[in-house]
């Protein structure tokens, strides 16, 4: 099993360029997760996903967009890439909405926005 | 609002004493309590949970926690640190009160192990 998969692990964009960030898992997880992880700041969730064909936004939603077509995939799209959106992004898995079991987590993306 | 509190920034113990990650929540209803570890240029690792029962739950590399109700409390021990557990903790609760079973992360604790 490799769990959850995250594609780039490293990125470098200049202001304005978008791009997608990839996470796909093999363990039939209905609920997926984005976060951005910044110093002091923990964790704070971006989108998440109960299931194929359903979003929802999280804390810091602006300026990302998600889609979830496929169990499996759940791609995070930054539309014109900002400074402030330099960070690094984790993409999670777990059972479905009513599970007790954890979240699995990707290595991360490593962002930088010049 | 729900949100999840860890109060120390960083937590220094010597190699062998007993250590000690704080964490107190705020959700309605009773929630499923985490906590995970990160280590460099890794993603966060499930340490253990808090589902119900059992007020001291037990997990992986030697770590416990206690649950506490009333303080609503969830802090994560061990009783004897090793240099290999300094990381960045993380404690984590999944909101079941508000319908979205969104989870929610604290901004974690630096665990420096001295040797």
């Amino acid at each position: 099993n490799a769990g959850v998969t995250q594609t780039p692990k490293f990125q470098v964009l200049k202001t304005g360029q978008s791009m997608t960030l990839q996470c796909a898992q093999d363990m039939n997880h209905e609920y997926m997760s984005w976060y951005r992880q910044d110093p002091g700041m923990g964790l704070r969730l971006i989108h998440y996903s109960v299931g194929a064909g359903i979003t929802d936004q999280g804390e810091v939603p602006n300026g990302y967009n998600v889609s979830r077509s496929t169990t499996e995939d759940f791609p995070l799209r930054l539309l014109s890439a900002a400074p402030s959106q330099t960070s690094v992004y984790f993409c999670a898995s777990s059972r479905g909405q009513g599970s007790n079991q954890p979240q699995h987590f990707g290595d991360g993306t490593r962002l930088s926005i010049l | 609002a729900q949100s999840v509190a860890q109060p120390e920034d960083q937590v220094n113990v010597a190699e062998g004493n007993p250590l000690t990650v704080k964490c107190t929540y705020s959700v309605s209803g009773n929630p499923y309590l985490f906590w995970y570890v990160q280590y460099p240029n890794r993603g966060l690792q499930f340490l253990l949970k808090y589902i119900t029962g059992d007020n001291l739950v037990k997990g992986s590399y030697g770590f416990e926690a206690e649950f506490n109700k009333s303080q609503t409390s969830f802090h994560l021990k061990k009783p004897s640190a090793l240099v290999s557990d300094s990381a960045l903790y993380f404690c984590a609760v999944r909101d079941r009160g508000s319908g979205t079973y969104k989870y929610i992360f604290g901004t974690g604790t630096r665990l420096k192990v001295l040797a």
